[in-house]
């Protein structure tokens, strides 16, 4: 399975900033996704990231508010833009290999 | 995808088997049955994915119901490590961008 690097690990953020986090894969993969896990909840795919065209955002979610970056096939970024407590989450970027999916340890993001 | 319904949460007796249901009665004939699971601060994993046979590797086994409306992911031997949210999911192998939409789950406890 691929490994994730996912970083930050955690942050806390003034409102009104933005957080751009890092996802890291040590092997090519085609498509990466990132998730919003919000306080005891499941977690909620945000978007598609494919290399070379612009991501593909679920219902509910911009690009506005959450840009992606996917300049490599082993790289990407998404960036949490004008932030508010109710941003307050967890994030995670995933990829598909193997024979499922692999999930970086997430990035624990509080904004106060 | 098909949608899941799960139990919001079970406890099992550490050293006993755990198992945990997962009905999926509009499952199409190309949609897999995957499992992951979430422990607490961490990524899901992986455990174990299933077409319409039986599957079992060294985490668990999945018994997938002859209609393929329902199945059951069994721990054998449950231990406290195995506490987690554990999230059964329905999904073709090229739907929707391949993307993994995840339901609330449900939160086992493995009690000592």
């Amino acid at each position: 399975s691929a490994v994730i690097s996912q970083k930050p690990s955690r942050d806390i953020c003034q409102r009104g900033t933005s957080l751009t986090i890092q996802c890291q894969v040590d092997s090519q993969v085609t498509m990466m996704f990132w998730y919003r896990q919000q306080p005891g909840q499941s977690l909620t795919l945000i978007a598609t990231a494919n290399q070379g065209s612009e991501a593909t955002y679920e219902s509910g979610f911009v690009i506005d508010k959450f840009p992606i970056s996917r300049p490599n096939l082993t790289f990407s970024t998404l960036t949490v833009s004008n932030m508010s407590p109710e941003d307050s989450s967890i994030y995670l970027c995933s990829v598909v290999g193997g024979s499922g999916y692999t999930f970086g340890s997430g990035t624990r993001l509080t904004v106060v | 995808d098909a949608k899941t319904t799960q139990p919001p949460s079970m406890d099992c007796a550490e050293g006993r088997a755990a198992n945990l249901p997962c009905n999926h009665s509009t499952i199409s004939g190309n949609e897999y049955v995957y499992w992951y699971r979430q422990i607490h601060s961490q990524g899901p994993q992986y455990i174990i994915h299933g077409l319409k046979n039986n599957e079992t590797n060294e985490m668990a086994s999945l018994i997938i119901t002859e209609d393929r409306k329902s199945s059951t992911l069994i721990l054998p031997h449950a231990t406290l490590r195995d506490t987690a949210v554990y999230y059964c999911i329905v999904r073709g192998l090229r739907n929707q961008g391949g993307k993994l939409i995840f339901g609330q789950g449900t939160e086992l406890s493995v009690k000592p």
